[in-house]
């Protein structure tokens, strides 16, 4: 998948915890999408992040949800107080400002 | 809000048959993309249609964006066991400006041997 790397590929947390999914791009991408994956369904836009800023989140639920791409490291989507309806798989996607979008592997988050 | 419906949303066929797969909307885009998803991956670009009309072929497959940019097609001729998996139309709407790509609903492709 063109060099973008997700972790962990899979997480099982209980009701009420934290999960902390990472991206890092392909080397000499500076954009970073976040989609969410339900079971047999397409994938939903969650944000877009440049580096140190949130371009768009219109698509993340106000609560529980964040995301940050810092200046150095990963991208980080953080779920707070996890609840069952928050298991799915979570795509990260980066580009060069151009059209193409180069996926990583997801990560399956399964809350118990 | 923009939405791409694609049919059918499953399909089960035997190998060598064709198979056309539909992404629409009633919406415009300024270009529209098709993805294939394995399960346990990402998706995987096949291809970005942009022109009103523009046909791109790769190998058996044919894709078709329609003249009015609010539809897609997907045609696969000869299909293989290979060609299993999850395709996914996206398209990035002319007023985003940050390639923030709408995916369609899924198509779940099935090519028995």
């Amino acid at each position: 998948n063109a060099g973008v790397m997700q972790n962990p590929r899979h997480l099982v947390r209980r009701r009420g915890q934290e999960a902390r999914l990472r991206c890092s791009p392909v080397k000499g991408h500076s954009h970073v999408y976040w989609y969410r994956q339900l079971p047999e369904e397409g994938l939903k836009f969650m944000v877009y992040l440049q580096k140190e800023n949130i371009i768009d989140e219109s698509g993340m639920p106000k609560e529980r949800f964040s995301a940050e791409f810092p200046k150095e490291g990963p991208s980080i989507l953080r779920i707070q107080q996890v609840v069952r309806g928050d298991s799915a798989a979570y795509f990260c996607a980066t580009n060069a400002n151009t059209g193409e979008l180069f996926f990583g592997e997801g990560s399956r988050l399964t809350v118990l | 809000t923009q939405l791409l419906e694609q049919s059918p949303q499953f399909l089960s066929i035997q190998e060598g048959e064709n198979l056309t797969v539909y992404c629409n909307s009633s919406s415009v885009f300024s270009s529209l993309q098709w993805y294939r998803q394995e399960p346990g991956e990402g998706p995987v670009l096949l291809v970005t249609v942009v022109t009103g009309g523009e046909v791109k072929k790769l190998k058996r497959l044919t894709f078709q964006f329609g003249d009015a940019r609010k539809d897609s097609s997907l045609h696969i001729t000869a299909a293989q066991p290979g060609d299993t998996g999850l395709y996914l139309c996206a398209g990035d709407p002319p007023t985003s400006g940050t390639y923030k790509y709408i995916f369609g609903t899924g198509t779940r492709l099935k090519v028995l041997a």
